[in-house]
């Protein structure tokens, strides 16, 4: 199986500073089906990017995704406060599926 | 847009089995692949396995083979989770997943928890 391997584990930034977020993966991913997911405390998880550099509807373009083969980043260029939370990555172009441990951005 | 509407919390006593339900409203899931997903108190998420409903093939991860079965009924794409020899490491959130032709899950449920003791 495809092992994700996120870093950093913690985050602590202020509003208004750039963040970026890393996911690289044991294997090649197939097709850049990597995609980046918002989570927030008692919430479903969000899908923020699809196809490793994607928007999903309605994702504000603060949100940017870029990589391809093993490294993967996602980029949230000035933080909002509502963007406080933890982001995963999912591979779904192989089974079984996988998910990174997720990294989480809190408030500095 | 579609969503997902999902059954309510459940408590399980060990070695019991539970059956989750994920109703599609506002739409159908028939271009849909379903996908559940748990999430145990304060951890990471974990990918358990899905289904295309329009074909009824299923697809789990190794982990839960044997104790896991994802089904669907066709004339409601109304999707399912039966976990089976339930555990207390069980307990966790259960979460159903739409990926629009099998692509990235756009589309989720509100979560379903699942306590399993004694």
């Amino acid at each position: 199986e495809i092992v994700l391997t996120q870093s950093p584990g913690t985050l602590s930034l202020s509003p208004g500073e750039r963040a970026t977020l890393s996911c690289r993966a044991s294997q090649s991913v197939t097709s850049s089906y990597l995609a980046w997911f918002q989570q927030k405390p008692g919430q479903a998880p969000r899908l923020l990017i699809y196809g490793a550099s994607s928007r999903a509807t309605g994702i504000p373009d603060r949100f940017s995704g870029s990589g391809s083969g093993t490294d993967f980043t996602l980029t949230i260029s000035r933080l909002e406060p509502e963007d406080f939370a933890v982001y995963y990555c999912q591979q779904y172009g192989r089974s079984p599926q996988t998910f990174g441990q997720g990294t989480k951005v809190e408030i500095k | 847009q579609v969503q997902l509407v999902q059954s309510g919390a459940e408590v399980k006593k060990p070695g019991s089995s539970v059956k989750v339900s994920c109703k599609p409203s506002g739409g159908t899931l028939s271009s849909y692949a379903i996908s559940w997903v748990r999430q145990a108190p304060g951890q990471g998420l974990e990918w358990m396995g899905a289904i295309i409903p329009i074909f009824g093939t299923e697809n789990y991860a190794q982990k839960f083979q044997g104790r896991v079965t994802i089904t669907a009924d066709e004339s409601t794409t109304t999707g399912y989770m039966e976990l089976s020899s339930l555990r207390s490491d069980d307990t966790a959130v259960y979460y159903c997943a739409g990926g629009w032709g099998g692509g990235a899950f756009d589309i989720w449920g509100q979560g379903t928890m699942v306590t399993v003791s004694a």
